[in-house]
């Protein structure tokens, strides 16, 4: 495609329950990142790939967020046991050079209720 | 810890001021400096990329500016069309490359 695609664009759901937030990376970016961003504050960095190998994830909270990405392509972010906390705009962007800008797609907005 | 402060949070301006907003940065390992423009609801947009002190960008009206500690996105005559959240980011060298955020600054241009 030819921006980054994230789905759903809304999710709505119970605390407690699963959820997987999807990213459709630039075709040919090797880098893709995942963020969260709560109202008025800037995205907070979760989750580095390089590739299919996570090069950096020390931003993810605790251990019931996860992502994968296991072709180099399309990343899924998981977390369990939502809590309302979770709630935000969890953005993904990639980036063909490292060092490099990143593109953003529109983001995921949770809502946990 | 490697830190991104930008400031003002918000700033309001009149068609046609002219301003600058501040980043300033704590950081190991600088890679880069980047500007983004966020518009409500949207991913935040690509603006400029700096890689060492002295360096400046420029694009329509604004031009970025870069120091060893402290960034400046300069606005001349700005138009209600700016009005956006803009964001400050630096990467890093970690065990790849991080990019890190700051908050932003909220700019409201009045016609």
């Amino acid at each position: 495609g030819a921006g980054v695609s994230q789905t759903p664009s809304n999710k709505v759901t119970e605390k407690g329950k699963y959820v997987e937030l999807r990213c459709d990376p630039i075709s040919g970016h090797t880098a893709l990142y995942w963020y969260r961003q709560s109202l008025g504050q800037g995205p907070e960095f979760l989750i580095y790939f390089q590739g299919t190998g996570a090069a950096d994830d020390s931003g993810l909270p605790n251990d019931r967020f996860f992502a994968v990405r296991p072709e180099g392509s399309v990343s899924t972010l998981k977390i369990q046991r939502t809590e309302r906390g979770d709630s935000a705009v969890y953005l993904c962007a990639s980036s063909q050079l490292v060092p490099g800008e990143l593109f953003f797609g529109e983001g995921s907005r949770l809502t946990v209720l | 810890e490697d830190q991104v402060t930008q400031s003002p949070e918000a700033l309001r301006l009149q068609e046609g001021e002219s301003s600058s907003l501040n980043c300033s940065y704590t950081v190991s390992g600088l890679r880069g400096l980047f500007w983004y423009r966020q518009d409500p609801g949207k991913g935040p947009e690509f603006l400029f990329t700096l890689y060492s002190a002295g360096e400046e960008k420029e694009k329509e009206r604004l031009k970025a500016t870069l120091t060893k500690k402290e960034s400046f996105l300069h606005i001349t005559a700005p138009k209600p069309e700016d009005s956006a959240t803009y964001l400050c980011a630096v990467q890093v060298r970690t065990g790849g490359f991080k990019t890190i955020f700051g908050a932003g600054t909220r700019l409201f241009v009045k016609a």
